[in-house]
Protein backbone atom coordinates (compact mmCIF):
# COMPACT_ATOMS: atom_id res chain seq x y z
CA UNK A 1 0.00 0.00 0.00
CA UNK A 2 3.25 2.37 0.45
CA UNK A 3 4.12 1.64 -3.39
CA UNK A 4 4.75 4.15 -6.27
CA UNK A 5 4.92 2.14 -9.34
CA UNK A 6 6.68 4.15 -11.97
CA UNK A 7 6.73 3.67 -15.74
CA UNK A 8 8.34 3.21 -18.24
CA UNK A 9 12.04 2.08 -16.76
CA UNK A 10 13.70 4.16 -19.38
CA UNK A 11 12.47 6.25 -22.62
CA UNK A 12 14.20 7.97 -25.53
CA UNK A 13 12.36 10.98 -27.49
CA UNK A 14 13.29 12.83 -30.28
CA UNK A 15 14.13 16.51 -29.69
CA UNK A 16 10.50 18.74 -29.76
CA UNK A 17 8.48 15.22 -29.03
CA UNK A 18 6.60 14.54 -26.01
CA UNK A 19 8.02 12.74 -22.99
CA UNK A 20 4.89 11.24 -20.87
CA UNK A 21 5.65 9.01 -17.81
CA UNK A 22 3.48 7.53 -15.56
CA UNK A 23 3.10 6.88 -11.90
CA UNK A 24 0.13 4.57 -10.05
CA UNK A 25 -0.48 4.45 -6.13
CA UNK A 26 -2.59 2.36 -3.66
CA UNK A 27 -2.89 4.59 -0.38
CA UNK A 28 -5.45 7.11 -0.75
CA UNK A 29 -4.16 8.80 2.04
CA UNK A 30 -1.35 10.02 -0.40
CA UNK A 31 -2.10 13.98 -0.91
CA UNK A 32 0.71 15.69 -2.32
CA UNK A 33 2.97 13.98 -5.35
CA UNK A 34 5.56 16.22 -6.47
CA UNK A 35 8.01 15.12 -9.60
CA UNK A 36 11.66 15.66 -8.80
CA UNK A 37 14.35 15.60 -11.75
CA UNK A 38 18.03 14.08 -11.40
CA UNK A 39 20.92 14.55 -13.48
CA UNK A 40 24.41 12.22 -13.00
CA UNK A 41 25.88 13.32 -9.23
CA UNK A 42 23.40 15.34 -8.30
CA UNK A 43 20.39 15.18 -5.88
CA UNK A 44 16.95 15.15 -6.82
CA UNK A 45 15.79 18.42 -7.87
CA UNK A 46 11.47 19.40 -7.38
CA UNK A 47 10.38 20.28 -10.68
CA UNK A 48 6.68 20.35 -10.37
CA UNK A 49 4.20 18.75 -7.67
CA UNK A 50 0.42 18.78 -7.49
CA UNK A 51 -2.72 17.97 -4.82
CA UNK A 52 -5.42 15.79 -5.40
CA UNK A 53 -7.97 18.64 -5.57
CA UNK A 54 -6.97 19.44 -8.99
CA UNK A 55 -6.88 17.20 -12.15
CA UNK A 56 -3.72 19.12 -14.11
CA UNK A 57 -1.04 21.58 -13.46
CA UNK A 58 1.18 23.28 -16.01
CA UNK A 59 4.73 24.89 -15.00
CA UNK A 60 6.42 25.95 -18.58
CA UNK A 61 6.59 22.79 -20.80
CA UNK A 62 6.00 20.46 -17.87
CA UNK A 63 2.65 19.16 -16.55
CA UNK A 64 1.23 16.71 -14.42
CA UNK A 65 -2.07 14.98 -15.09
CA UNK A 66 -3.86 13.27 -12.05
CA UNK A 67 -6.60 10.74 -12.21
CA UNK A 68 -7.94 10.42 -8.71
CA UNK A 69 -10.13 7.61 -9.01
CA UNK A 70 -7.57 5.84 -11.08
CA UNK A 71 -5.18 7.12 -8.17
CA UNK A 72 -2.32 7.62 -11.22
CA UNK A 73 -0.73 10.82 -12.21
CA UNK A 74 1.40 11.33 -14.99
CA UNK A 75 4.14 14.10 -15.83
CA UNK A 76 4.22 15.46 -19.83
CA UNK A 77 7.32 17.00 -20.86
CA UNK A 78 6.27 19.47 -24.10
CA UNK A 79 8.90 20.03 -26.42
CA UNK A 80 11.13 18.18 -24.95
CA UNK A 81 14.75 19.26 -25.37
CA UNK A 82 18.35 17.44 -24.93
CA UNK A 83 18.75 19.14 -21.66
CA UNK A 84 16.22 17.28 -20.05
CA UNK A 85 17.57 14.01 -20.36
CA UNK A 86 17.57 13.23 -16.38
CA UNK A 87 16.09 10.28 -14.27
CA UNK A 88 12.73 11.30 -13.67
CA UNK A 89 11.18 10.31 -9.74
CA UNK A 90 7.24 10.61 -8.84
CA UNK A 91 7.11 10.63 -5.39
CA UNK A 92 3.64 10.68 -3.20
CA UNK A 93 3.48 11.90 0.70
CA UNK A 94 0.24 12.29 2.99
CA UNK A 95 0.19 15.45 5.07
CA UNK A 96 0.09 13.58 8.18
CA UNK A 97 2.68 12.07 10.60
CA UNK A 98 6.39 12.08 9.08
CA UNK A 99 5.43 13.48 5.62
CA UNK A 100 8.25 10.93 4.48
CA UNK A 101 8.35 10.52 0.47
CA UNK A 102 7.55 7.27 -1.20
CA UNK A 103 9.48 7.20 -4.73
CA UNK A 104 8.96 5.28 -7.67
CA UNK A 105 11.72 3.98 -8.81
CA UNK A 106 12.56 5.99 -11.63
CA UNK A 107 12.67 6.79 -15.55
CA UNK A 108 15.62 7.41 -17.25
CA UNK A 109 14.93 9.81 -20.11
CA UNK A 110 17.07 10.60 -23.15
CA UNK A 111 15.82 13.06 -26.10
CA UNK A 112 17.98 12.51 -29.09
CA UNK A 113 18.93 16.36 -30.31
CA UNK B 1 20.44 31.75 0.15
CA UNK B 2 22.65 28.86 0.45
CA UNK B 3 20.77 24.75 -0.69
CA UNK B 4 21.82 22.26 1.41
CA UNK B 5 25.10 20.89 1.38
CA UNK B 6 26.51 17.61 1.97
CA UNK B 7 29.70 16.28 3.12
CA UNK B 8 31.94 14.53 2.39
CA UNK B 9 30.80 13.73 -1.22
CA UNK B 10 32.74 10.28 -1.82
CA UNK B 11 33.61 7.97 0.91
CA UNK B 12 35.15 4.63 0.69
CA UNK B 13 34.89 2.45 3.78
CA UNK B 14 35.39 -1.45 4.98
CA UNK B 15 32.88 -4.10 6.05
CA UNK B 16 32.30 -3.42 9.84
CA UNK B 17 33.56 0.08 10.00
CA UNK B 18 31.28 3.03 11.57
CA UNK B 19 30.81 6.09 9.47
CA UNK B 20 29.33 9.81 9.85
CA UNK B 21 27.75 11.70 6.80
CA UNK B 22 26.58 15.34 7.72
CA UNK B 23 24.37 17.86 6.20
CA UNK B 24 23.44 21.53 6.65
CA UNK B 25 20.17 22.59 5.80
CA UNK B 26 19.19 25.11 3.53
CA UNK B 27 18.90 28.70 5.26
CA UNK B 28 15.49 29.11 7.06
CA UNK B 29 14.41 25.00 7.05
CA UNK B 30 14.29 23.37 10.47
CA UNK B 31 13.30 19.55 9.57
CA UNK B 32 16.42 17.71 7.54
CA UNK B 33 15.25 13.85 6.06
CA UNK B 34 17.87 11.27 5.25
CA UNK B 35 17.38 9.13 1.86
CA UNK B 36 19.15 6.17 0.93
CA UNK B 37 19.77 5.85 -2.22
CA UNK B 38 20.52 3.00 -4.06
CA UNK B 39 22.35 2.68 -7.82
CA UNK B 40 19.12 2.60 -10.05
CA UNK B 41 16.60 3.08 -7.56
CA UNK B 42 14.38 5.65 -6.45
CA UNK B 43 15.64 7.52 -2.96
CA UNK B 44 14.18 5.72 0.25
CA UNK B 45 13.49 6.96 3.82
CA UNK B 46 15.82 6.57 6.56
CA UNK B 47 14.56 8.97 8.87
CA UNK B 48 13.29 12.57 9.53
CA UNK B 49 14.68 14.90 12.62
CA UNK B 50 12.22 18.20 13.14
CA UNK B 51 13.72 20.58 15.75
CA UNK B 52 16.21 18.06 17.10
CA UNK B 53 14.01 14.94 17.75
CA UNK B 54 13.84 12.23 15.79
CA UNK B 55 10.22 12.64 13.95
CA UNK B 56 9.48 9.28 12.39
CA UNK B 57 11.82 6.19 10.75
CA UNK B 58 11.74 3.95 7.91
CA UNK B 59 12.66 0.45 7.45
CA UNK B 60 16.15 0.53 8.74
CA UNK B 61 17.70 -0.84 11.63
CA UNK B 62 18.93 0.61 14.20
CA UNK B 63 22.49 1.09 13.38
CA UNK B 64 21.80 4.10 11.51
CA UNK B 65 21.11 6.92 13.66
CA UNK B 66 21.10 10.96 13.34
CA UNK B 67 21.22 13.83 15.24
CA UNK B 68 19.64 17.35 14.23
CA UNK B 69 21.73 19.96 16.24
CA UNK B 70 20.26 23.40 17.07
CA UNK B 71 21.36 25.26 14.12
CA UNK B 72 19.19 22.29 12.09
CA UNK B 73 22.34 20.99 10.55
CA UNK B 74 22.34 16.96 10.97
CA UNK B 75 24.32 13.62 10.81
CA UNK B 76 24.02 10.42 9.92
CA UNK B 77 25.77 7.39 11.21
CA UNK B 78 26.05 4.12 10.06
CA UNK B 79 27.90 1.38 12.20
CA UNK B 80 28.78 -1.88 11.18
CA UNK B 81 28.94 -1.27 7.68
CA UNK B 82 27.89 -4.04 5.44
CA UNK B 83 27.99 -4.52 1.29
CA UNK B 84 24.83 -3.29 1.15
CA UNK B 85 25.26 0.01 2.47
CA UNK B 86 26.73 1.04 -0.57
CA UNK B 87 24.52 3.55 -1.96
CA UNK B 88 23.92 7.66 -2.23
CA UNK B 89 23.14 8.89 0.60
CA UNK B 90 20.97 12.28 0.03
CA UNK B 91 19.79 14.94 2.78
CA UNK B 92 16.76 17.11 2.25
CA UNK B 93 15.50 19.62 3.99
CA UNK B 94 12.13 21.45 3.96
CA UNK B 95 10.56 24.77 6.08
CA UNK B 96 8.80 23.05 9.59
CA UNK B 97 5.89 20.27 8.77
CA UNK B 98 3.16 19.47 6.35
CA UNK B 99 3.61 19.48 2.40
CA UNK B 100 6.96 21.94 2.39
CA UNK B 101 8.50 20.47 -0.65
CA UNK B 102 11.98 18.45 0.23
CA UNK B 103 15.06 20.59 -1.18
CA UNK B 104 18.00 17.55 -1.56
CA UNK B 105 21.37 17.95 -1.69
CA UNK B 106 23.88 16.36 -4.57
CA UNK B 107 24.43 13.20 -1.44
CA UNK B 108 27.39 11.43 -0.38
CA UNK B 109 28.46 8.72 -2.52
CA UNK B 110 29.36 5.55 0.29
CA UNK B 111 30.78 2.77 -1.27
CA UNK B 112 31.69 -0.43 1.68
CA UNK B 113 33.92 -2.91 0.47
Amino acid sequence: QQQVKQSPQSLIVQKGGISIINCAYENTAFDYFPWYQQFPGKGPALLIAIRPDVSEKKEGRFTISFNKSAKQFSLHIMDSQPGDSATYFCAASMASGTYKYIFGTGTRLKVLA
Amino acid sequence: ETGVTQSPTHLIKTRGQQVTLRCSSQSGHNTVSWYQQALGQGPQFIFQYYREEENGRGNFPPRFSGLQFPNYSSELNVNALELDDSALYLCASSLGQGDSPLHFGNGTRLTVT
